[in-house]
């Protein structure tokens, strides 16, 4: 079974500064996760992915995150948060396996303040 | 990436009605569909899978007969809440994959469904 575990279900930081949302998860084979950003009543944006290539992974406006297997993480980093970063962003695991649905953590909501 | 379309965007309807949601694969064929429910201020959780083809499989919990799933095609799947409640007004995303290896599901806009 898989699972993933947002720690923080709510992180502020001020424009500018770094932004750190963890996410662990637990699969008993290799995983594919995931970072989705989520805005009010819309859908999904894959942010970034890992599919067993690099683990340190680089994704859109300017977010990334690395894949530690002995720490069984995948924390989500930006180096200087921008007001429109705030949102909600969910971390997701499926097992290396083609037509497997996403299991996803609970969501960390992201506020950035002036 | 892939568009996968995903209609109506909102909709509201009269306790006891039917509300039919499509999911549409714009330029892949999507031999797999996924149907999640998110309620406000919380994660999506998966109701069902459903294969081009044939019978969906539900998650543990999920009413099938309330929530009735058709992948008649590569391109579509419907889901469609039968004799809706104000319970289950929720917001209602869909994803299709092409099941190819070391590809990713692709997300619809979700249907935010509000049952009055």
């Amino acid at each position: 079974a898989q699972s993933v575990t947002q720690l923080g279900s709510h992180v502020s930081v001020s424009e500018g500064a770094l932004v750190l949302l963890r996410c662990n998860y637990s699969s008993s084979v290799p995983p594919y996760l995931f970072w989705y950003v989520q805005y009010p009543n819309q859908g999904l944006q894959l942010l970034l992915k890992y599919t067993s290539a690099a683990t340190l992974v680089k994704g859109i406006n300017g977010f990334e995150a690395e894949f530690k297997k002995s720490e069984t993480s995948f924390h989500l980093t930006k180096p200087s948060a921008h007001m429109s970063d705030a949102a909600e962003y969910f971390c997701a695991v499926t097992p290396n396996q083609a037509g497997t649905a996403l299991i996803f953590g609970k969501g960390t909501t992201l506020s950035v303040s002036s | 990436g892939a568009v996968v379309s995903q209609h109506p965007s909102r909709v509201i309807c009269k306790s006891g009605t039917s509300v039919k949601i499509e999911c549409r694969s714009l330029d892949f064929q999507a031999t797999t569909m996924f149907w999640y429910r998110q309620f406000p201020k919380q994660s999506l959780m998966l109701m069902a899978t459903s294969n081009e083809g044939s019978k969906a499989t539900y998650e543990q919990g999920v009413e099938k007969d309330k929530f009735l799933i058709n992948h008649a095609s590569l391109t579509l799947s419907t889901l469609t809440v039968t004799s809706a409640h104000p319970e289950d007004s929720s917001f209602y995303i869909c994803s299709a994959s092409s099941g190819a290896a070391n590809t990713e599901a692709f997300f619809g806009q979700g249907t935010r469904l509000t049952v009055v």
